[in-house]
Protein backbone atom coordinates (compact mmCIF):
# COMPACT_ATOMS: atom_id res chain seq x y z
CA UNK A 1 0.00 0.00 0.00
CA UNK A 2 1.56 3.43 -0.73
CA UNK A 3 1.95 5.72 1.86
CA UNK A 4 0.17 8.65 0.43
CA UNK A 5 -2.88 7.85 -1.99
CA UNK A 6 -4.60 10.38 -4.19
CA UNK A 7 -7.37 10.12 -6.94
CA UNK A 8 -5.86 10.73 -10.12
CA UNK A 9 -8.78 12.54 -11.40
CA UNK A 10 -8.82 14.64 -13.69
CA UNK A 11 -11.95 16.33 -11.79
CA UNK A 12 -13.68 18.37 -14.79
CA UNK A 13 -15.73 20.80 -13.28
CA UNK A 14 -17.71 24.19 -14.15
CA UNK A 15 -16.78 27.48 -13.07
CA UNK A 16 -18.38 28.22 -9.54
CA UNK A 17 -18.60 24.67 -8.70
CA UNK A 18 -17.20 23.56 -5.25
CA UNK A 19 -15.10 20.38 -5.78
CA UNK A 20 -13.39 18.29 -2.57
CA UNK A 21 -10.29 15.93 -3.32
CA UNK A 22 -9.43 13.29 0.02
CA UNK A 23 -6.02 11.67 0.77
CA UNK A 24 -5.41 8.21 2.62
CA UNK A 25 -1.74 7.99 4.79
CA UNK A 26 -0.81 4.57 5.86
CA UNK A 27 1.40 6.19 8.69
CA UNK A 28 -0.48 6.98 11.77
CA UNK A 29 2.66 8.68 13.48
CA UNK A 30 2.58 11.42 10.62
CA UNK A 31 2.15 14.19 12.43
CA UNK A 32 2.08 17.12 9.37
CA UNK A 33 0.28 17.55 6.76
CA UNK A 34 0.20 19.73 3.61
CA UNK A 35 -1.15 20.67 0.29
CA UNK A 36 0.80 21.64 -2.45
CA UNK A 37 -0.07 23.10 -6.14
CA UNK A 38 1.87 22.50 -8.88
CA UNK A 39 0.89 23.93 -12.41
CA UNK A 40 2.02 22.03 -15.61
CA UNK A 41 4.92 21.81 -15.99
CA UNK A 42 5.83 23.57 -13.12
CA UNK A 43 7.63 23.34 -9.39
CA UNK A 44 5.28 22.70 -6.34
CA UNK A 45 4.34 25.25 -4.22
CA UNK A 46 2.58 25.13 -1.15
CA UNK A 47 -0.77 25.97 -0.85
CA UNK A 48 -2.11 25.65 2.01
CA UNK A 49 -0.65 23.43 5.83
CA UNK A 50 -3.05 21.20 6.96
CA UNK A 51 -4.14 21.88 10.99
CA UNK A 52 -6.20 19.61 13.28
CA UNK A 53 -8.62 21.80 13.64
CA UNK A 54 -9.58 22.45 10.30
CA UNK A 55 -8.28 25.71 8.43
CA UNK A 56 -9.98 27.92 5.89
CA UNK A 57 -7.44 30.20 3.23
CA UNK A 58 -10.27 32.23 0.89
CA UNK A 59 -12.31 29.73 -1.04
CA UNK A 60 -10.03 26.78 0.30
CA UNK A 61 -10.65 24.64 3.46
CA UNK A 62 -8.60 22.23 4.64
CA UNK A 63 -9.40 19.25 6.96
CA UNK A 64 -7.86 16.35 8.59
CA UNK A 65 -9.51 13.14 10.18
CA UNK A 66 -7.01 11.14 12.10
CA UNK A 67 -9.08 8.56 13.11
CA UNK A 68 -9.59 7.62 9.37
CA UNK A 69 -6.42 8.75 8.55
CA UNK A 70 -7.41 11.53 5.14
CA UNK A 71 -6.78 14.85 4.60
CA UNK A 72 -9.22 16.60 2.42
CA UNK A 73 -9.04 19.60 0.31
CA UNK A 74 -12.56 21.84 -0.61
CA UNK A 75 -12.71 24.57 -3.05
CA UNK A 76 -15.60 26.45 -3.80
CA UNK A 77 -16.51 28.87 -6.43
CA UNK A 78 -13.74 27.07 -8.73
CA UNK A 79 -12.20 29.20 -11.28
CA UNK A 80 -10.28 28.77 -14.68
CA UNK A 81 -6.87 29.53 -12.46
CA UNK A 82 -7.28 26.87 -9.93
CA UNK A 83 -6.99 24.16 -12.52
CA UNK A 84 -3.45 21.98 -11.70
CA UNK A 85 -2.50 19.00 -9.84
CA UNK A 86 -2.96 18.98 -6.35
CA UNK A 87 -0.37 17.25 -4.15
CA UNK A 88 -0.94 15.81 -0.86
CA UNK A 89 1.68 15.52 1.11
CA UNK A 90 2.56 14.04 4.81
CA UNK A 91 5.21 13.97 7.30
CA UNK A 92 6.52 12.02 10.24
CA UNK A 93 8.21 13.64 12.94
CA UNK A 94 11.81 12.34 12.33
CA UNK A 95 13.80 12.28 9.85
CA UNK A 96 12.74 14.99 7.69
CA UNK A 97 11.15 13.03 5.32
CA UNK A 98 8.26 14.40 3.40
CA UNK A 99 5.88 11.80 1.36
CA UNK A 100 4.05 13.23 -1.69
CA UNK A 101 1.27 11.34 -3.02
CA UNK A 102 1.07 11.47 -7.12
CA UNK A 103 -1.30 14.31 -7.00
CA UNK A 104 -5.26 14.83 -8.28
CA UNK A 105 -5.90 16.79 -11.43
CA UNK A 106 -8.63 19.80 -11.33
CA UNK A 107 -9.46 21.37 -14.66
CA UNK A 108 -12.16 24.09 -14.50
CA UNK A 109 -13.48 24.89 -17.47
CA UNK A 110 -15.84 27.94 -19.02
CA UNK B 1 14.21 37.11 -4.50
CA UNK B 2 16.18 34.67 -6.43
CA UNK B 3 14.63 31.77 -4.11
CA UNK B 4 16.05 28.52 -5.41
CA UNK B 5 17.62 28.16 -8.62
CA UNK B 6 18.70 25.35 -10.27
CA UNK B 7 20.68 24.49 -13.73
CA UNK B 8 20.47 23.38 -16.25
CA UNK B 9 16.30 23.79 -17.02
CA UNK B 10 16.82 20.59 -19.60
CA UNK B 11 19.61 18.26 -20.24
CA UNK B 12 19.77 15.37 -22.84
CA UNK B 13 22.26 12.62 -21.93
CA UNK B 14 23.46 9.27 -23.71
CA UNK B 15 23.96 6.16 -21.65
CA UNK B 16 26.61 6.34 -19.36
CA UNK B 17 27.59 9.90 -19.19
CA UNK B 18 27.96 11.63 -16.12
CA UNK B 19 26.83 15.22 -15.51
CA UNK B 20 25.88 17.39 -12.12
CA UNK B 21 22.41 19.39 -11.53
CA UNK B 22 23.55 22.52 -9.57
CA UNK B 23 21.30 23.84 -7.19
CA UNK B 24 21.45 27.30 -4.63
CA UNK B 25 19.43 28.67 -2.47
CA UNK B 26 19.42 32.41 -1.14
CA UNK B 27 17.14 32.05 2.10
CA UNK B 28 20.00 31.00 4.51
CA UNK B 29 17.86 27.43 5.04
CA UNK B 30 19.34 24.99 6.54
CA UNK B 31 17.61 22.15 4.56
CA UNK B 32 17.94 20.98 0.90
CA UNK B 33 16.67 18.29 -0.71
CA UNK B 34 16.83 16.27 -4.32
CA UNK B 35 13.54 15.24 -5.58
CA UNK B 36 12.85 13.23 -8.97
CA UNK B 37 8.65 13.23 -10.27
CA UNK B 38 7.65 10.75 -12.49
CA UNK B 39 4.05 10.71 -14.75
CA UNK B 40 1.82 9.16 -11.96
CA UNK B 41 3.93 9.11 -9.08
CA UNK B 42 4.38 11.34 -6.57
CA UNK B 43 7.26 12.95 -6.15
CA UNK B 44 10.02 10.81 -4.74
CA UNK B 45 13.26 12.12 -2.60
CA UNK B 46 16.74 11.01 -3.51
CA UNK B 47 18.98 12.40 -1.16
CA UNK B 48 18.70 15.32 1.33
CA UNK B 49 20.92 17.60 3.57
CA UNK B 50 19.58 18.86 7.04
CA UNK B 51 22.40 20.80 7.40
CA UNK B 52 25.42 21.60 5.80
CA UNK B 53 28.28 19.09 6.11
CA UNK B 54 25.36 16.23 6.63
CA UNK B 55 24.06 14.88 3.62
CA UNK B 56 21.13 11.59 4.27
CA UNK B 57 19.42 9.14 1.61
CA UNK B 58 16.24 9.76 0.42
CA UNK B 59 14.12 7.27 -1.02
CA UNK B 60 15.67 5.89 -4.36
CA UNK B 61 19.79 7.05 -3.53
CA UNK B 62 20.99 4.42 -6.36
CA UNK B 63 22.67 6.27 -8.95
CA UNK B 64 22.97 9.45 -7.47
CA UNK B 65 25.50 11.13 -5.22
CA UNK B 66 25.11 14.83 -3.86
CA UNK B 67 27.63 17.45 -2.07
CA UNK B 68 26.23 19.98 0.55
CA UNK B 69 28.88 22.20 -1.18
CA UNK B 70 27.93 25.06 1.80
CA UNK B 71 24.65 26.38 3.23
CA UNK B 72 23.94 27.44 -0.32
CA UNK B 73 24.84 24.95 -2.56
CA UNK B 74 23.46 21.62 -2.90
CA UNK B 75 24.58 19.38 -6.00
CA UNK B 76 23.17 15.94 -7.60
CA UNK B 77 25.40 13.77 -9.41
CA UNK B 78 24.84 11.06 -11.98
CA UNK B 79 28.08 9.26 -12.48
CA UNK B 80 26.29 6.81 -15.01
CA UNK B 81 23.54 8.06 -16.40
CA UNK B 82 21.00 5.16 -17.53
CA UNK B 83 17.65 5.49 -18.68
CA UNK B 84 16.05 4.85 -15.84
CA UNK B 85 17.13 8.16 -14.84
CA UNK B 86 14.95 10.34 -17.46
CA UNK B 87 12.62 12.15 -14.76
CA UNK B 88 12.32 15.62 -13.91
CA UNK B 89 14.46 16.50 -11.33
CA UNK B 90 13.25 19.26 -8.51
CA UNK B 91 15.68 21.00 -5.62
CA UNK B 92 13.84 22.65 -2.85
CA UNK B 93 14.94 23.95 0.29
CA UNK B 94 13.60 24.60 3.49
CA UNK B 95 14.53 25.83 7.21
CA UNK B 96 13.91 23.03 9.25
CA UNK B 97 16.58 21.23 10.48
CA UNK B 98 17.73 18.19 12.84
CA UNK B 99 14.43 16.38 14.13
CA UNK B 100 11.96 19.08 13.50
CA UNK B 101 9.10 18.38 11.59
CA UNK B 102 9.52 20.12 7.89
CA UNK B 103 8.66 23.09 7.09
CA UNK B 104 7.24 25.19 3.60
CA UNK B 105 9.19 23.50 0.88
CA UNK B 106 10.51 26.15 -1.74
CA UNK B 107 11.24 24.25 -4.69
CA UNK B 108 13.43 25.44 -7.80
CA UNK B 109 12.11 25.10 -11.25
CA UNK B 110 12.98 22.06 -12.40
CA UNK B 111 15.32 20.19 -14.48
CA UNK B 112 13.99 17.73 -17.31
CA UNK B 113 16.99 15.49 -17.75
CA UNK B 114 16.63 12.19 -20.49
CA UNK B 115 18.85 9.54 -20.56
CA UNK B 116 18.82 8.07 -24.26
Amino acid sequence: RKEVEQDPGPFNVPEGATVAFNCTYSNSASQSFFWYRQDCRKEPKLLMSVYSSGNEDGRFTAQLNRASQYISLLIRDSKLSDSATYLCVVNTLYGNKLVFGAGTILRVKS
Amino acid sequence: NAGVTQTPKFQVLKTGQSMTLQCAQDMNHNSMYWYRQDPGMGLRLIYYSASEGTTDKGEVPNGYNVSRLNKREFSLRLESAAPSQTSVYFCASSEASGLRTNEKLFFGSGTQLSVL
